[in-house]
């Protein structure tokens, strides 16, 4: 079984900030790990995703997050945000990169930007 | 990137009817679709997974028989959800993957039932 846990509910912070959105898993195997990000009433968008190699993953956006496997964490970073970053970020983990692989998600993280 | 069209995008209907969802694969052959819900402020319960030619393998808790699911090509996947309720009420997301690709999602389907 795995599952994630998202630390924070909800992130405000100020225009040009830098953020930083907790994501700690929990597996039995090896995983791979993914952040998703939603605007309201739309679907996910993929963030970025780690599978194997560098442990510090870019994805789109300026969005960067690293890879920790003693401490069992993909954070999800940005130095600096803008209005537009204001959305809801889910961090998922499954067993396989695949299609045969489920994702199971955590419960979000809504970071407001505020100018 | 892969492109992944879910209509309609909204339904409001009546209690008792058939509300079908539509999730299609644009640019890419979909071996595999999976269909969620989403509740206000929640995350995303997978409700099933589809394989093209296959039946959908249904998670715990989930009606098969309340929600039908069929994907008879690899572009196309259907949810059914029958004989709706304001229960039933929520927003539904499909994504979409092939081989080693990660989950292509949709825009979901934001469903009410009166």
């Amino acid at each position: 079984a795995q599952s994630v846990t998202q630390l924070d509910s909800q992130v405000p912070v100020f225009e040009e900030a830098p953020v930083e959105l907790r994501c700690n898993y929990s597996s039995s195997v090896s995983v791979y790990l993914f952040w998703y990000v939603q605007y309201p009433n739309q679907g996910l968008q993929l963030l970025l995703k780690y599978l194997s190699g560098s442990t510090l993953v870019k994805g789109i956006n300026g969005f960067e997050a690293e890879f920790n496997k003693s401490q069992t964490s993909f954070h999800l970073r940005k130095p600096s945000v803008h209005i537009s970053d204001t959305a809801e970020y889910f961090c998922a983990v499954s067993q396989g990169g695949g299609s045969n692989y489920k994702l199971t998600f955590g419960k979000g993280t809504l970071l407001t930007v505020n100018p | 990137g892969a492109v992944v069209s879910q209509h309609p995008s909204r339904v409001i209907c009546k209690s008792g009817t058939s509300v079908k969802i539509e999730c299609r694969s644009l640019d890419f052959q979909a071996t595999t679709m999976f269909w969620y819900r989403q509740f206000p402020k929640q995350s995303l319960m997978l409700m099933a997974t589809s394989n093209e030619g296959s039946k959908a393998t249904y998670e715990q808790g989930v009606e098969k028989d309340k929600f039908l699911i069929n994907h008879a090509s690899l572009t196309l996947s259907t949810l059914t959800v029958t004989s709706a309720h304001p229960e039933d009420s929520s927003f539904y997301i499909c994504s979409a993957t092939a081989g080693a690709q990660p989950q292509h999602f949709g825009d979901g389907t934001r469903l009410s039932i009166l």
